[in-house]
Order: C-alpha cells, then sequence, then structure tokens
C-alpha cells in the first residue's frame, strides 16, 4: 500500500534552516510529481511547492520562493522540502502529498489522492 | 493566481440533513476541482475529483457539481462520520495550486 512518512519537523528559531523528508512506499516513486502542503495551527491547507516526476519542473508559492527548495531522490524514494531563513508564518504542519491523476472524458484531471501524516515545524525564538 | 471562494465558511447541521457546501473560482478552471475532507489530527482525504467524480470507497452520499467557476458539494443525508472540515482545490494550474478557505461542519 502507498506510505509517504515526513520526517524532520521540530522547533527552530527564525532565521535558521530546516529539511523535512518524505520517504514513499508502496508505488513507483520516479512516476509521480510530488508536493508539499502546509496548514498552520487552526487554518486551512496551503499549498507550497511541487516538483515533477522528473524532477525538471518545480513551482514555489510567493511566500517561500527563494527560501525553499523542494527536491526528489528517485534511488532513495525520498521528497525533500529545504527550508532556510525560517519566519514564524512558516509554523504549520507540513504534508508530504502525491499528485494522482485520471482520464475523464476528453482531459487528465490531477488530484492529491496519498498525503502523509504531517509533520510540524514550529519557529520561535 | 486563482482564488477559490468556499461558503459558507462553517454550518451546523442534523444527522439526516442535506448539506451543500458552494467553491467559487476566480476564472474558469473547467472542470479541474476537488474536494477533501479533514478531521481534526488528520491528514486530508479525497473524495471528489474532476469536479464529480467519487473517489473509490467513499460514500455514494457525497456528489460534487459544477464546471467554469462554480462548483457545489453536497451530502445528501448527512451522517455522525461526515463531520468534518471540507476544502475545495483547483488543479487546473498545476503549478500554482490553490484550496477554498475550508467549510467546517458541525453538529447542530
Amino acid at each position: 500500500q502507498v506510505q509517504l512518512v515526513e520526517s524532520g519537523g521540530g522547533v527552530v528559531q527564525p532565521g535558521r534552516s530546516l529539511r523535512l523528508s518524505c520517504a514513499a512506499s508502496g508505488f513507483t516513486f520516479s512516476s509521480y510529481a510530488m508536493h508539499w502542503v502546509r496548514q498552520a495551527p487552526g487554518k486551512g491547507l496551503e499549498w507550497v511547492t511541487v516538483v515533477s516526476y522528473d524532477g525538471s519542473k518545480k513551482s514555489y508559492i510567493d511566500s517561500v520562493r527563494g527560501r525553499f527548495t523542494i527536491s526528489r531522490d528517485d534511488s532513495k524514494d525520498t521528497l525533500y522540502l529545504q527550508m532556510d531563513s525560517l519566519r514564524a508564518e512558516d509554523t504549520a504542519v507540513y504534508y508530504c502529498v502525491r499528485e494522482g491523476y485520471g482520464y475523464y472524458g476528453s482531459g487528465t484531471y490531477f488530484y492529491f489522492d496519498y498525503w502523509g501524516q504531517g509533520t510540524l515545524v514550529t519557529v520561535s525564538s | 493566481d486563482i482564488q477559490m471562494t468556499q461558503s459558507p465558511s462553517s454550518l451546523s447541521a442534523s444527522v439526516g440533513d442535506r448539506v451543500t457546501i458552494t467553491c467559487r473560482a476566480s476564472q474558469s478552471i473547467n472542470r479541474y476541482l476537488n474536494w477533501y475532507q479533514q478531521k481534526p489530527g488528520t491528514a486530508p482525504k479525497l473524495l471528489i475529483s474532476a469536479a464529480s467524480s467519487l473517489q473509490s470507497g467513499v460514500p455514494s452520499r457525497f456528489s460534487g457539481s459544477g464546471s467554469g467557476t462554480d462548483f457545489t458539494l453536497t451530502i445528501s443525508s448527512l451522517q455522525p462520520e461526515d463531520f468534518a472540515t471540507y476544502y475545495c482545490q483547483q488543479s487546473y494550474s498545476t503549478l500554482l495550486l490553490t484550496f477554498g478557505g475550508g467549510t467546517k461542519v458541525e453538529i447542530k
């Protein structure tokens, strides 16, 4: 069965760095685009970043662009999120998410079909 | 960026009620709209993709409709396990995805 297991969260001071990892299993990791989605305490879901299945395309939400870097190691079936220059507003549970897809009518549709359990990042002095 | 606006932000309903949640996109997204359910302390779960395609294992009391900018999630007869927060998400812009603000469904 598909499993996504995040690690690396914790408490960090503003301006410092943290690297999250997501170990994938139960599917061909190298065939899927992968995302990070975060959720601040008591708030809604916020998409953060994506890396394409082959690593050639990456995209970020404006608030983290230039500070966060998504990467993948297909030899280890692992997704990463390097977070630098952390701010208090980055405090959230970070979810690793697989991008699934389906064919309906004449189109290909994308969705988040598997989520990890999340890892909490707290940025505080 | 495509903005997604959900309404209401919360609602109170009783078991057996019919519940409707709406989601509006700031521009046409065809049918590139997904719905998720999230219970406290757990990761979201995909309910519906492509506006109306029910995921395997999701009860048939859930349904989705709409295209373009206006979408609806309907629960035909609310069950105790349906009390949760629901989110819409557009996948039209695959490199800049956005969620709605969420609708919390509470027990009346």
